[in-house]
Formats: structure tokens, C-alpha cells, sequence
């Protein structure tokens, strides 16, 4: 059962275009959640996170808006540039078991020149 | 410092062999991790540990085992590898329950 779900396996976005990643949840004990961006041959690096008492946080091109109500997440990559090009993954755990983190199957971005 | 180092990169294996997958971290975090990360899938929790001495089951522990006799490693053991093992393995680490730092990945072939 996929309690984490990126439903784009892919994303194609022109440099310096807006990139946007979607993640949706299943379940409503998450209140914490992070996106890590991974490139081929190596293991996942940590990107940004948020805590459910927020609803968006930004560091520098990158924001992620969380809408509990929807259960529904995104990051937004702003402008897009070719170095971004990677495979994100959006993660989901409860702070309060705070253990087990569960991750999506990953979005694949190219970011074009 | 070197984070989260695994070795071997590469394995293949036999049917019914076994072999241990290692993980050192050289940040001393108390919590480390292991996970499957199997083609077009996401990342799976197959053990977890909160400190030497303690380890639990994540979602998917089935033909693996794992100890905690420091806090540096944390080696993940396969004792009669079977062709649904066949994955790419991630070992990471972390200082609280939140940033998980992430080994460069085992890519394991059961033949």
C-alpha cells in the first residue's frame, strides 16, 4: 500500500521555467515531510522539508506548499536550471513515531537548455 | 568527514548465497537506516536503528537481519539471497528524526 504517491513519473520544463513536483499522502498522521533529489549513481540528498503547522517554506529557488486539507504537497523550482535535472523524491513520516519514513516512487525532471 | 559510506558497490550473487552489505557514518548520528530501492519504485524501510543496541523492522524485513554494536555501523545481512532481493540498497543516517543523509547505494543482482 503506497501511502506516498508521485503520480508523474516524468516532467520536461524549459530553463528558467517554473518546475513543478506534486506529491500526494494517504495518511493523516504525516506531519512531516521532505523532498530529496537524486542523481543516477548516487544516494538521495536531502532538499527541503516542512513541517505540517506550516504551509510553505522557501530556501532560495526552491519551495515546497503543503495543503493538509488535501493532502497534497509540491515543490516548485524557480527558475528551473539544467543542473537541476534529477529524479525528487517527496518522503512523509509522524514525528511523534518519528522512525519509519515513506517514501514516493520519484519524478523524474529534465530541465532543457 | 566521509558521511555514510557503503561497500560494496556492486555484488552479484547465487541464489541461496549470503553476504552482509556495510554501512559505516562518521557523524555520529544516532539513528541509521536501510532501505530497497527497486526499478521505478520509491524507497522502501527495510530496518531501522535508534541507537547501538537497538534495531526494529521496517516495512519490508523479510530475509534480512541487522545488528548495532556501534554507533559508526550498521551492517545488513541476507542470508539465503533469492532473485526478489535483487535491488539497489541505501544505507543512511541521521542526527534527530527529521534530514536522513544517504549512502551512495549497493546495487545487488541475485542470479
Amino acid at each position: 500500500d503506497q501511502q506516498v504517491k508521485q503520480n508523474s513519473p516524468s516532467l520536461s520544463v524549459q530553463e528558467g521555467r517554473i518546475s513543478i513536483l506534486n506529491c500526494d499522502y494517504t495518511n493523516s498522521m504525516f506531519d512531516y515531510f521532505l523532498w530529496y533529489k537524486k542523481y543516477p549513481a548516487e544516494g538521495p540528498t536531502f532538499l527541503i522539508s516542512i513541517s505540517s503547522i506550516k504551509d510553505k517554506n522557501e530556501d532560495g529557488r526552491f519551495t515546497v506548499f503543503l495543503n493538509k486539507s488535501a493532502k497534497h504537497l509540491s515543490l516548485h523550482i524557480v527558475p528551473s536550471q539544467p543542473g537541476d535535472s534529477a529524479v525528487y523524491f517527496c518522503a512523509a513520516t509522524n514525528s511523534n513515531t518519528g522512525n519509519q519514513f515513506y517514501f514516493g516512487t520519484g519524478t523524474s525532471l529534465t530541465v532543457i537548455p | 568527514n566521509a558521511g555514510v559510506t557503503q561497500t560494496p558497490k556492486f555484488r552479484i550473487l547465487k541464489i541461496g548465497q549470503s553476504m552482509t552489505l556495510q554501512c559505516a557514518q562518521d557523524m555520529n548520528h544516532n539513528y541509521m537506516y536501510w532501505y530497497r530501492q527497486d526499478p521505478g519504485m520509491g524507497l522502501k524501510l527495510i530496518y531501522y536503528s535508534v541507537g547501538a543496541g537497538i534495531t526494529d523492522k521496517g516495512e519490508v524485513p523479510n530475509g534480512y537481519n541487522v545488528s548495532r554494536s556501534t554507533t559508526e555501523d550498521f551492517p545488513l545481512r541476507l542470508e539465503l539471497a533469492a532473485p526478489s532481493q535483487t535491488s539497489v540498497y541505501f544505507c543512511a543516517s541521521s542526527y534527530t528524526t527529521d534530514t536522513q543523509y544517504f549512502g551512495p547505494g549497493t546495487r545487488l543482482t541475485v542470479l
